[in-house]
């Protein structure tokens, strides 16, 4: 069964500094990944996505991520963290297989809070 | 504007009472699907639908009933409601079923059942 873990409920940083948000999958076969994040009182909204190709992949916000096939990482990152990233961010993965519907399993978020 | 809509945003209610959650796209997509979000859990999928009149159960689709009658509309409905489902429901399209898809998310349905 496919999973994603993200071992930090909170992640607390100080406005300026960088910031990285921590997840791992398991999946079979190759994986597509996502991040999302939910501001307070909102639905989530897509920071980026790792399909195929460089395994950086730069998103909204200044938000970067960088797939790990090796340890099956997919950790968001981003070099200056503002007040106004402190939100909840989900990772998701789902099996690359084409063919028929292939589900999608969300972690359980990690809570960014910035420091000012 | 693009965008999901749920209504109703709060609701409170007495369990037994049935209730229906309205969800709404305007662009067009072919997947929606529902999720609820609580605590130390994140989010976990009740019902999908792939197109219209094609609609199968996610991970916990017990006490949820859905239907896709138009491309636009994905009702959630709750026949006979309990405590154990006052939980914040989120409705999201994606513009096909493909894996690579993202999906965009209304602004979520904070249900509490008393």
């Amino acid at each position: 069964a496919q999973s994603v873990a993200q071992p930090e409920d909170q992640v607390n940083v100080a406005e300026g500094n960088p910031l990285t948000v921590k997840c791992t999958y398991s999946v079979s076969g190759n994986p597509y990944l996502f991040w999302y994040v939910q501001y307070p009182n909102r639905g989530l909204q897509f920071l980026l996505k790792y399909i195929t190709g460089d395994n950086l992949v730069k998103g909204s916000y200044g938000f970067e991520a960088e797939f790990n096939k090796s340890q099956t990482s997919f950790h968001l990152k981003k070099p200056s963290a503002l007040v106004s990233d402190s939100a909840l961010y989900f990772c998701a993965v789902r099996p690359s297989n084409s063919g028929g519907y292939q589900k999608v399993t969300f972690g359980i978020g990690t809570k960014l809070q910035v420091i000012p | 504007e693009a965008q999901v809509t749920q209504n109703p945003r709060y609701l409170i209610t007495v369990t037994g009472k049935k209730l229906t959650v309205t969800c709404s796209q305007n662009m067009n997509h072919e997947y929606m699907s529902w999720y609820r979000q609580d605590p130390g859990l994140g989010l976990r999928q009740i019902y999908y639908s792939m197109n219209v009149e094609v609609t199968d159960k996610g991970d916990v689709p017990e006490g949820y009933k859905v239907s896709r009658k138009e491309k636009r509309n994905f009702p959630l409905i709750l026949e006979s409601p309990s405590p154990n489902q006052t939980s914040l429901y989120f409705c999201a399209s994606s513009p096909r079923t493909g894996t690579q898809e993202t999906q965009y998310f209304g602004p979520g349905t904070r249900l509490l059942v008393l």
